[in-house]
Parts: C-alpha cells; structure tokens; sequence
C-alpha cells in the first residue's frame, strides 16, 4: 500500500540555525499539508498546498516557515530561524483531493528537537 | 465551528467489541465525518469516514444518529494493537482540506 514517508525522523537543530524538513506525498496526491504537534498537545494544522501555491494556512505558519514543492516528489518545510518553542513532531499529509470526503494519508512524522 | 466532544478516555478488553462516542451537534447538512487515529509514536491514520449513512470497513464500522448530531466508531474485536488516540473530526463543506484535531479518545485494551 502506498505510504507517505517523512525524513529525517529526527532532527536536532541549534536555536537560530535553518531547518528542513522533507516528505514524500503519495505519487497520484495532488493535496499536500504539514501539521504539528507539540509534545503532550493536539495535532495542529500548519499549512496546505496544491498547484504549487499555499491554499490555507494557519497563524502558525508566519513568515519563518515556508513549504515548497522542489520536483515532481518531495514536498518541504523549512523554518528559517528555528526557536525553542518550534520543537515538535511535524506530520506531512497528502490527499487525492480536498473534499470532505477525501481522506488524508500521514507519514510518521520528523521529531524536531531544537537545542 | 469544527468542534466535536469525545470522551477523554475509555478501557476495553482484548477482543471485545469498543464503541467509541462523538458529539458534533452543530454539524451541518453536508460536512463529513472522519474517524482518524493515532498509534504511539506514528502519525494519524485515517480509520473510516461517513456522511449520512453507517459505514462498514476492513478496520471499523461507523454508526451515525439519524440526526447526524452524533456518531459511534465500532471496532468489533478490539486488538491490542488497538490502542490509540481516537479522533472524530468534521470536515467542513467549504474544507480546504484543513483538519482540525481535539484531543481524542485515548482507548486503553487490556488483555
């Protein structure tokens, strides 16, 4: 079965230095999404993508966090000038489409430790 | 508003059947219902999703209230594999696909 896969799944960054976090979607997804969570909190949304644009994001997405699609498979986050508070296990989903019908498919997350 | 209300937790036995509750009594006409869950240390894992009618799969069973104000996600043989963080999420007729997580129904299955 098709799988979402996330690299690294640990990541131990100092606070300040630039992160990057990378995922394989699904091939036939066209819908692509990062969410967070933080240590003993709720699964948080992030930010969706589609057609190379953000179609939504949320207030913690501000403008040290960026997505992009390099190529045809990987799908990115990177977070300029990591903080202490950016520590969390980040999650990349990817769906067919984004009807509520269409279910999203999640990788095991990357673990972000920020020293 | 997105919100639905679980319970904070509930205990099974091992190959028990589980039913697990979810309020979302301002749930409109067209929204859906997802079932998701998550198992220590993996990302959520989509279970079973339905709009108006019970929906059966290879994981789980969906009840929902003619009403459409509440919904039962049966597993019918709980597992210990079983034990995860269960999410009722609605999606939202007008959803960019965004999903809006609460804190879950924590199943514990002893054996």
């Amino acid at each position: 079965e098709p799988e979402v896969t996330q690299t690294p799944s640990h990541q131990v960054t100092q606070m300040g230095q630039e992160v990057i976090l990378r995922c394989v979607p699904i091939s036939n997804h066209l819908y692509f999404y990062w969410y967070r969570q933080i240590l003993g909190q709720k699964v948080e949304f992030l930010v969706s993508f589609y057609n190379n644009e953000i179609s939504e994001k949320s207030e913690i997405f501000d403008d040290q966090f960026s997505v992009e699609r390099p190529d045809g498979s990987n799908f990115t986050l990177k977070i300029r000038s990591t903080k202490l508070e950016d520590s969390a296990m980040y999650f990349c989903a990817s769906s067919e489409g984004n009807r509520g019908y269409q279910p999203q498919h999640f990788g095991d997350g990357t673990r972000l430790s920020i020293l | 508003d997105a919100k639905t209300t679980q319970p904070n937790s509930m205990e099974s036995n091992e190959e028990e059947p589980v039913h697990l509750p979810c309020n979302h009594s301002t749930i409109s006409g067209t929204d859906y219902i997802h079932w998701y869950r998550q198992l220590p240390s993996q990302g959520p894992e989509y279970v079973i999703h339905g709009l108006t009618s019970n929906v059966n799969n290879r994981m789980a069973s969906l009840a929902i209230a003619e009403d459409r104000k509440s919904s039962t996600l049966i597993l019918h043989r709980a597992t210990l594999r079983d034990a995860a963080v269960y999410y009722c999420i609605r999606t939202l007729s007008s959803n960019t696909g965004k999903l809006i997580f609460g804190q879950g129904t924590t199943l514990q299955v002893k054996p």
